[in-house]
């Protein structure tokens, strides 16, 4: 299956600053992206959707004005974390689909906003 | 009613018995369904995926599914303490790539 990594792998920030997660398709040109949130002990929660040239496409609930999302090459997703709050402390994981849907995850990165 | 419900667990098995996972969905649309194995703190990884009613085996794994039942469900066999970890059930609506995910049936394997 597709390899996905992300960068970083763990970020600490201040609370008010900005954090950019990379979601990267090493060997798949990816025209879709898929942005999931894990808080602990729960499950993967579908953030937004990222399609190559065009606006994402974001789930119910969540503020695509705080969550930033760019992708501009079919190797490249890019997540904005931007005012991030106590609250935003999170795993976040991108993934890629293939062509039957299923979905390959990046490592995830594990963001902690102090 | 969840979307796609599974039994949170845990679920603890001796080495070398056959575990058995459990998971029912509400989107009667969805086409295919997937299973994922999470190790703590680390992402999600395909174990296999099915889409035709009836058994689908890869290697010590076998998942089952049952449209009409809105069930679906994953073998282990000679279960390994390497397959203690939390078990994802994902199935894929009818429009578009999206993957609903469970709440993962964590299994626990005693040597």
């Amino acid at each position: 299956g597709a390899v996905v990594s992300q960068h970083p792998s763990r970020v600490i920030c201040k609370s008010g600053t900005s954090v950019k997660i990379e979601c990267r398709s090493l060997d798949f040109q990816a025209t879709t992206m898929f942005w999931y949130r894990q808080f602990p002990k729960q499950s993967l929660m579908l953030m937004a959707t990222s399609n190559e040239g065009s606006k994402a496409t974001y789930e119910q609930g969540v503020e695509k004005d705080k969550f930033l999302i760019n992708h501009a090459s079919l190797t490249l997703s890019t997540l904005t974390v931007t005012s991030a709050h106590p609250e935003d402390s999170s795993f976040y994981i991108c993934s890629v689909s293939e062509s039957l849907g299923e979905q390959y995850f990046g490592p995830g990165t594990r963001l902690t906003v102090t | 009613q969840k979307e796609v419900e599974q039994n949170s667990g845990p679920l603890s098995v001796p080495e070398g018995a056959i575990a058995s996972l459990n998971c029912t969905y509400s989107d009667r649309g969805s086409q295919s369904f997937f299973w994922y194995r999470q190790y703590s703190g680390k992402s999600p990884e395909l174990i296999m995926f099915i889409y035709s009613n009836g058994d689908k085996e890869d290697g010590r794994f076998t998942a089952q599914l049952n449209k009409a039942s809105q069930y679906v469900s994953l073998l282990i066999r000679d279960s390994q303490p390497s397959d203690s970890a939390t078990y994802l059930c994902a199935p894929r609506g009818a429009a578009g790539n999206k993957l609903t995910f469970g709440g993962g049936t964590r299994v626990l394997v005693k040597p």
